[in-house]
């Protein structure tokens, strides 16, 4: 079975400009989850997504946004990029919201803002 | 918040035990201790999870003690390949997905 795959692995951006990233979850994985990680915050977690409904949040600003499709794959979209917001974006995907069910990480975006 | 501590590095011998220790003292029933582990710029891998009883899976043991206030995760024969940073992590009950990663532990396998 294919993992969580994540596109662009690499993208740069300058400041003002927005992005969307996109996460294809584990076949029949209906919950995906983003997380931003960067060396003096480490692994934050941004929001998470069950069956196209925001369940949770981050705290993080109103200027990063996502969105869960029918097929369960999630985009999440950075407007007004900032410098701050070079880090590697992780998507995680599992198969339903229970404490036992685990999550599964893909490789990674990395943003880097100029 | 069941919040964990980890020593912040550890060395392990090629071939022998990593034993890595991570405690969690405010950990409240039905919750569960997940491990994970990060190669350099690699996407987190999950490793074990575990409620009371001892986990094993063809990576790791998880042994969580009577009270649960503490857990360690055993890789068998480490291997340079093990050389990363290894999470523990309490999965809150209302916190649906999301997973709140400390520090964690650098482990580094040796030759």
């Amino acid at each position: 079975k294919a993992g969580v795959t994540q596109t662009p692995r690499y993208l740069i951006k300058t400041r003002g400009q927005q992005v969307t990233l996109s996460c294809s979850p584990i076949s029949g994985h209906r919950s995906v989850s983003w997380y931003q990680q960067t060396p003096g915050q480490g692994l934050q977690f941004l929001f998470e997504y069950f069956s196209e409904t925001q369940r949770n949040k981050g705290n993080f600003p109103g200027r990063f946004s996502g969105r869960q499709f029918s097929n369960s794959r999630s985009e999440m979209n950075v407007s007004t990029l900032e410098l701050g917001d070079s880090a590697l974006y992780l998507c995680a995907s599992s198969l339903e919201l229970g404490l036992s069910d685990p999550q599964y990480f893909g490789p990674g975006t990395r943003l880097t803002v100029l | 918040d069941a919040k964990t501590t980890q020593p912040t590095s550890m060395d392990c011998a090629e071939g022998r035990a990593a034993n890595l220790p991570c405690n969690h003292s405010t950990i409240s029933g039905n919750e569960y201790v997940y491990w994970y582990r990060q190669i350099h710029s690699q996407g987190p891998q999950y490793i074990i999870h575990g409620l009371k009883n001892n986990e094993t899976n063809e990576m790791a043991s998880l042994i969580i003690t009577e009270d649960r206030k503490s857990s360690t995760l055993i890789l068998p024969h480490a291997t340079l390949r093990d050389t990363a940073v290894y999470y523990c992590i309490v999965r809150r009950k209302n916190a649906g997905n999301m997973l709140t990663f400390g520090g964690g532990t650098r482990l580094m396998v040796k030759p």
